[in-house]
């Protein structure tokens, strides 16, 4: 059973470009979590999906960010018009919830420069 | 609302030393769950551990042990004769017992080991 995957790993854009990272939650997760994580900092939550609904989102997320989970597997991110502040690791994780017991399983990030 | 801190920013010890690195946690919920990761260089945050809050039995897996103390909102992790691969950056972290909030990670712990 592979975990969850996510690309790119890395990512260096120049202020103002857009962005589009990919998650690849563990097969049969209906659940898809994605976290932002700054220098020193635990990762904070941005939006998560049941299925292919996008259940709730974080006031982080601000209007230059969209989630999308649209066949209720992977997953894309997109920040448009990347600011220096976007630069930061974005996690993904998935889980599968049985009798509200549930474990999130993180990928490898996808860590984001902007210069 | 929910809120974990943890105090140690940093801590090192030399190999074999035991090590406990501290939780503490606030919500208002009466059923939770409580959840170790630890993160090593590589960026992957890896699953260690979840209790629910009914549960306050420590538990033992190998060298790793957790300190469940609801009288004190606190979730402790102890190391036992700490290895150089024990090297990371260790999360606590809670949610509800819902399903239907996420994490709310602490700031972390790096834990160094030096042979």
């Amino acid at each position: 059973d592979t975990g969850v995957s996510q690309n790119p790993r890395h990512k260096i854009t120049k202020r103002g470009q857009n962005v589009t990272f990919r998650c690849d939650p563990i097969s049969e997760h209906n659940r898809l979590y994605w976290y932002r994580q700054t220098l020193g900092q635990g990762p904070e939550f941005l939006t998560y999906f049941q299925n292919e609904a996008q259940l709730e989102k974080s006031r982080l997320l601000s209007d230059r960010f969209s989630a999308e989970r649209p066949k209720g597997s992977f997953s894309t991110l997109e920040i448009q018009r990347t600011e220096q502040g976007d630069s930061a690791m974005y996690l993904c994780a998935s889980s599968f919830p049985v009798e509200y017991q549930e474990t999130q399983y993180f990928g490898p990030g996808t860590r984001l420069l902007v210069l | 609302a929910q809120k974990v801190t943890q105090a140690q920013t940093e801590i090192s010890v030399v190999e074999k030393e035991d090590v406990t690195l501290d939780c503490v946690y606030e919500t208002r919920d009466t059923t939770y769950y409580l959840f170790w990761y630890k993160q090593p260089p590589s960026g992957e945050l890896v699953f260690l551990i979840r209790r629910n809050s009914f549960d306050e039995q420590n538990e033992i897996s190998g060298r790793y042990s957790w300190n469940f103390q609801k009288s004190t909102s606190s979730f402790n992790f102890t190391i036992t004769a700490s290895q150089v691969v024990d090297s990371a950056v260790y999360f606590c972290a809670l949610s509800d017992l819902s399903g239907n909030t996420p994490l709310v990670f602490g700031k972390g712990t790096r834990l160094s080991v030096i042979a």
